[in-house]
């Protein structure tokens, strides 16, 4: 069956650190993956979007991977901050059909401790 | 703000009603998507339109229906509503069909009595 797991485990890191968040999937061909941030009682925001010709992207503090063969992709935030507290949410394209429909994964929340 | 915006915030209603949720996209943006979101099944996408025209559907209930208009706001219709029909209803859009980040409006909260 096709499925997308991210750690459904609060993920809990120290001011200052780098925290890694994983996008699994399987039986998915993605033509691209996006990664998204949510708070508490609000919607989504995009934050990376990456292509499946594409090893790595970065913006600022943030750095997507995406490796087609282990059929995953990492989100990195270094120098993380308290504000960065959230839920990442990973979403890929099901089926390379040229609509924008995403499947999104349950998301990994993120602790930021000063 | 993403620039999405969705009416009402909060719709509080009794099972078997129908309701209307509102969306209004980000200027210039010419898709427009629905999505669920409840405690246990995530973020699950509902349909697309694109320039007025359905574009994709996922597991959208036949009790669910939707539409862009051609001033590309979109309206989603939840008819004979069920407690489990309980959740937030995002609406986001994007500039062109496909491979484009989308924006997320607020959502609405409804609410089954």
């Amino acid at each position: 069956s096709q499925k997308i797991e991210q750690n459904s485990e609060a993920l809990n890191i120290q001011e200052g650190k780098t925290a890694t968040l994983t996008c699994n999937y399987t039986n998915y061909s993605p033509a691209y993956l996006q990664w998204y941030r949510q708070d508490p009682g609000r919607g989504p925001v995009f934050l990376l979007l990456i292509r499946e010709n594409e090893k790595e992207k970065r913006k600022e503090r943030l750095k997507v991977t995406f490796d087609t063969t282990l059929k995953q992709s990492l989100f990195h935030i270094t120098a993380s901050q308290p504000a960065d507290s959230a839920t990442y949410l990973c979403a890929l394209d099901p089926s390379s059909s040229n609509t924008g429909k995403l499947i999104f994964g349950q998301g990994t929340t993120l602790q930021v401790k000063p | 703000d993403s620039g999405v915006t969705q009416t009402p915030k909060h719709l509080i209603t009794a099972t078997g009603q129908r309701v209307t949720l509102r969306c209004s996209p980000r200027s210039g943006d010419l898709s427009v998507y629905w999505y669920q979101q409840s405690l246990d099944q995530g973020l699950q996408f509902l349909i697309q339109y694109y320039n007025g025209e359905e574009r994709a559907k996922g597991n959208i209930l036949e009790r669910f229906s939707a539409q862009q208009f051609p001033d590309l706001h979109s309206e989603l219709n939840l008819s004979s509503l069920e407690l489990g029909d309980s959740a937030l209803y995002f609406c986001a859009s994007s500039v062109g069909n496909s491979n484009q980040p989308q924006h997320f409006g607020d959502g609405t909260r409804l609410s089954i009595l």
